[in-house]
């Protein structure tokens, strides 16, 4: 299985803030990677799709990038509403998820 | 709009078979446009891919856990479904029931999900 390091796992932020999450892909993904939101009790909901594909009524503040083994998820300016988790997935192969980070108020 | 619905069991003995069903509406499991996901989720913990069936019932699953799973479609009522046999406490998880993006895109580009549902596996 091709693992998805994702770092951190948690961080703290204000409002405001530019939010930077990275994933580390254990071999060439290409851009098959998505980034996911996942507020607690709730399912995980798709932002970015082929690596920096904005999903549709997404905001603008939510981007990626990155190709290869090495993708990086921004959030420019983190709103109340983005207090959460997020996922990387690849799916270039066996679909795998990162671990997650959580994105707490500080 | 297309909603899924995850039902079944909250609670399978260790041993036996956990079986879940997707209802999927406002659309058809028979669309040639989609793929059927089972995606399960550790409590606390990350995401864990299952398998998924096409329409046609083409079936392709996470060889960590081909042995024991079956994903079958239902096109009476409109359901697809998961079997995943000789369950132990490592099972229990909330599972999802997920819908690619239907087009070209990539079976698992996982677009739409059901809202999960909790299974414990314990005598």
């Amino acid at each position: 299985d091709i693992q998805m390091t994702q770092s951190p796992s948690s961080l703290s932020a204000s409002v405001g803030d530019r939010v930077t999450i990275t994933c580390q892909a254990s071999q060439d993904v290409s851009n098959f990677v998505n980034w996911f939101q996942q507020k607690p009790g709730k399912a995980p909901n798709l932002l970015i799709y082929g690596a920096s594909n904005l999903e549709a009524g997404v905001p603008s503040r939510f981007s990626g990038s990155g190709s290869g083994t090495h993708f990086t998820f921004i959030i420019s300016s983190l709103q109340p509403e983005d207090f959460a988790t997020y996922y990387c997935q690849q799916y270039e192969n066996v679909p795998t998820f990162g671990g997650g980070t959580k994105v707490e108020l500080k | 709009q297309m909603q899924l619905q995850e039902s079944g069991p909250g609670l399978v003995k260790p041993s036996q078979t956990l079986t879940l069903t997707c209802t999927v509406s406002g659309g058809s499991v028979t669309s040639g446009a989609y793929y059927w996901n089972w995606i399960r989720q550790h409590p606390g913990k990350g995401l864990e891919w299952i398998g998924y069936i096409y329409y046609s019932g083409a079936t392709h699953y996470n060889p960590s856990l081909r042995s024991r799973t079956s994903i079958s479609l239902d096109t009476s009522t409109n359901q697809f479904s998961l079997r995943l046999s000789s369950v132990t406490a490592a099972d229990t998880a909330v599972y999802y029931c997920v819908r690619n993006c239907g087009g070209d895109c990539s079976p698992t580009l996982f677009h739409h999900w059901g809202q999960g549902t909790l299974v414990s596996v314990s005598s």
